[in-house]
């Protein structure tokens, strides 16, 4: 098992330009979750997907839009990148009925 | 905003020594949960305990939760360079699921040899 992964693991963006990050999880798991860091921060949640089909906002959606391809991915999408959401972005997946999140190793990005 | 506050910010010990890191919360909680995030790498989850538990143990760690104060604690006993990480609380708030987990700022914790 790979548990999640995250592609890619380091970007560098023009301020307006657009991106997705992937990540998926062999796990079989239900929920999955996007999350930012920020130095010195614990991590706030950016949206999350409770079952294949649903997505709701978290924390800090603005500027951001997400998809639930399958059960297995979700990705993470910024339209017009600022510099403000320079950050390290985690993904997560949760098993139904438990409540422990599994996380990816991350994407470092970076807008200019 | 974030729901958990964590202190201290950082602590230095050395290798051997016993760490205490405390966290504490604003609304009523399900769970309380504990990560580990080594340097550059994701979150790993170290221990849950319910808002109906007052203690739990897993191998070296000791978790604490008062819920009147608002409050849990995370010993680590004997501690090894390994253990070098920043620890963060996490808690999901009663009436919401396990779907939203708030995450603490984070303790950073160093070991010396």
């Amino acid at each position: 098992n790979a548990g999640v992964t995250q592609t890619p693991k380091f970007q560098v963006l023009k301020t307006g330009q657009s991106m997705t990050l992937q990540c998926a999880q062999d796990m079989n798991h239900n929920s999955m979750y996007w999350y930012r860091q920020d130095p010195g921060m614990g991590l706030r949640l950016i949206y999350y997907s409770a079952s294949e089909g649903t997505t709701d906002k978290g924390e800090v959606p603005n500027g951001y839009n997400v998809s639930r391809l399958n059960k297995r991915e979700f990705s993470l999408r910024l339209e017009s990148a600022a510099p403000s959401q320079t950050s390290v972005y985690f993904c997560a997946s949760r098993k139904r009925g438990e409540v422990e999140q599994y996380f990816g190793p991350g994407t470092r990005l970076t807008v200019t | 905003s974030q729901q958990g506050e964590e202190d201290p910010q950082a602590l230095s010990i050395q290798e051997g020594e016993n760490a205490t890191m405390n966290c504490s919360y604003k609304t009523s909680i399900n769970n309380l949960q504990w990560y580990r995030q080594n340097s550059g790498r994701g979150l790993v989850h170290l221990i849950l305990i319910r808002s109906n538990e007052r203690e739990k143990h897993s191998g070296r760690l000791r978790v604490t939760l008062d819920t009147s104060k608002k409050s849990s604690s995370l010993l680590i006993t004997a501690s090894r360079a390994a253990d070098t990480a920043s620890y963060f609380c996490a808690t999901d708030a009663r009436g919401q699921g396990a779907q939203k987990l708030v995450f603490g700022q984070g303790t950073r914790l160093t070991i010396n040899p």
